[in-house]
């Protein structure tokens, strides 16, 4: 049972503009979100997470916004990067557990 | 500090064989976790260790079995291996219950 979802497997964005991805999970005691970049021949890079006391985090370019009602998570990219390029998943844990659970990614192409 | 490192990177075996992949953490991590990524399953949980011992594990049959030694080395065994468990094994180490998980490069596994 697939608890974190990223029901887009890819997304192709100009060069400068708003990159937006999208995460849905299904376990209301999720408490800690993470988005991790993954570039082809290398393991998963941390982006940026969220915990669930808030609604929103930034860092630079990147912001994560968290809607607990709907269960939904984005990540923004603003502006894109041709370098942003690559496979990003979406991550979520709960605060007694020891796991967390990912999405199946989704693969974003930035064009120059 | 060095990042964690996996051995071997690729890795060709045949049904039935079996398999042990190592994974050295960052220095000072002390938990290990373990992932399947295969196309379009994104990353699947197999274990965590943390201090020798296996805390959590995921739903994966008896035939995927791992340790952690006491440097925090730790080493994971697929025995009678099966042509679906050709994946990308990926190796995460975090200090303690930390949040962000840091990722190895992973290592290839081809059965065939």
């Amino acid at each position: 049972d697939q608890q974190v979802k990223q029901n887009s497997p890819s997304l192709s964005v100009q060069e400068g503009r708003i990159s937006i991805l999208n995460c849905d999970y299904t376990n209301s005691m999720f408490d800690y979100f993470l988005w991790y970049k993954k570039y082809p021949a290398e393991g998963p890079t941390f982006l940026i997470s969220i915990s669930s006391i808030k609604d929103k985090n930034e860092d630079g370019r990147f912001t994560v916004f968290l809607n607990k009602s709907a269960k939904h998570l984005s990540l923004h990219i603003v502006p894109s990067q041709p370098g942003d390029s690559a496979v990003y998943f979406c991550a979520a844990s709960t605060n007694t557990g020891n796991q967390f659970y990912f999405g199946t990614g989704t693969s974003l192409t930035v064009i120059p | 500090k060095a990042g964690v490192t996996q051995t071997p990177r690729y890795l060709i075996k045949t049904r039935g064989q079996q398999v042990t992949l190592s994974c050295s953490p960052i220095s000072g991590h002390r938990s290990v976790s373990w992932y399947q990524q295969t196309p379009g399953q994104g990353l699947q949980f197999l274990f965590e260790y943390f201090s020798e011992t296996q805390r959590n594990k995921g739903n994966f049959p008896g035939r995927f079995s791992g340790r952690q030694f006491s440097n925090s080395r730790s080493e994971m065994n697929v025995s009678t291996l099966e042509l679906g468990d050709s994946a990308l094994y990926l190796c995460a180490s975090s200090f303690n219950r930390d949040r962000e998980q840091y990722f190895g490069p992973g290592t290839r596994l081809t059965v065939t």
